[in-house]
């Protein structure tokens, strides 16, 4: 079964600082994989996603992801901190050939400090 | 366009009662889920729906629980019963067919008393 594993349940940084969240993943075949964002008492927003084109995935808010095969990894990074990114963030993965469903992490929190 | 809408938004009710959510996906969206988000499990999915049927209900957690689609559209999810533990957002998302983005609603949050 596929699983995905996101270090850290709560990562904080200054604004203007980098922003690195972890996501490694399982899985037999090569993944679809994703990030989301959550803002307070809303749903789930796309950040990017790698479906096997390019490894250096490009998404909104100035954030990328880097499929990295060898490592199983899919980190999330940010150059430079803004205090409107303070939300949760969940990576994901999902199956090829089946009903795309989403595996989830579970989540690491950013806290952005002034 | 419109996204994906979810009603109520937010559900109080008694332990032992029966409960209906509603999902809206986005017009032309086949395939539809649904997912809970708990602080002790974290997200997980529950069905799959491509156009009426569901082919994968693997994660539905008991058989109090149970969903349905109707016209290709709306979706209702219902909760025989509740049970405390049964307290949490529950997400529907939509996405087109065999394409792997999918769009979340804002989400309804049950409460069970």
């Amino acid at each position: 079964a596929q699983s995905v594993t996101q270090l850290g349940s709560h990562v904080s940084v200054s604004e203007g600082a980098l922003v690195l969240l972890r996501c490694n993943y399982s899985s037999s075949v090569p993944p679809y994989l994703f990030w989301y964002v959550q803002y307070p008492n809303q749903g789930l927003q796309l950040l990017l996603k790698y479906t096997s084109a390019a490894t250096l995935v490009k998404g909104i808010n100035g954030f990328e992801a880097e499929f990295k095969k060898s490592e199983t990894s899919f980190h999330l990074t940010k150059p430079s901190a803004h205090m409107s990114d303070a939300a949760e963030y969940f990576c994901a993965v999902s199956e090829v050939d089946s009903s795309y469903k989403l595996i989830f992490g579970s989540g690491t929190r950013l806290l952005v400090r002034p | 366009g419109a996204g994906v809408s979810q009603s109520p938004s937010n559900k109080v009710t008694e332990k032992g009662k029966d409960v209906e959510l509603r999902c809206d996906p986005i017009s032309g969206h086949t395939a539809l889920y649904w997912y809970r988000q708990s602080l002790g499990q974290g997200l997980e999915f529950l069905i799959y729906f491509q156009g009426n049927s569901a082919p994968d209900k693997s994660g539905l957690p008991s058989d109090r629980f149970s969903a349905e689609r109707t016209g290709g559209s709306v979706s209702t999810l219902t909760i025989q019963r509740t049970q405390q533990e049964d307290s949490a957002v529950y997400l529907c998302a939509s996405s087109q067919p065999n394409y792997n983005e999918q769009f979340f609603g804002p989400g309804t949050r049950l409460t069970v008393l």
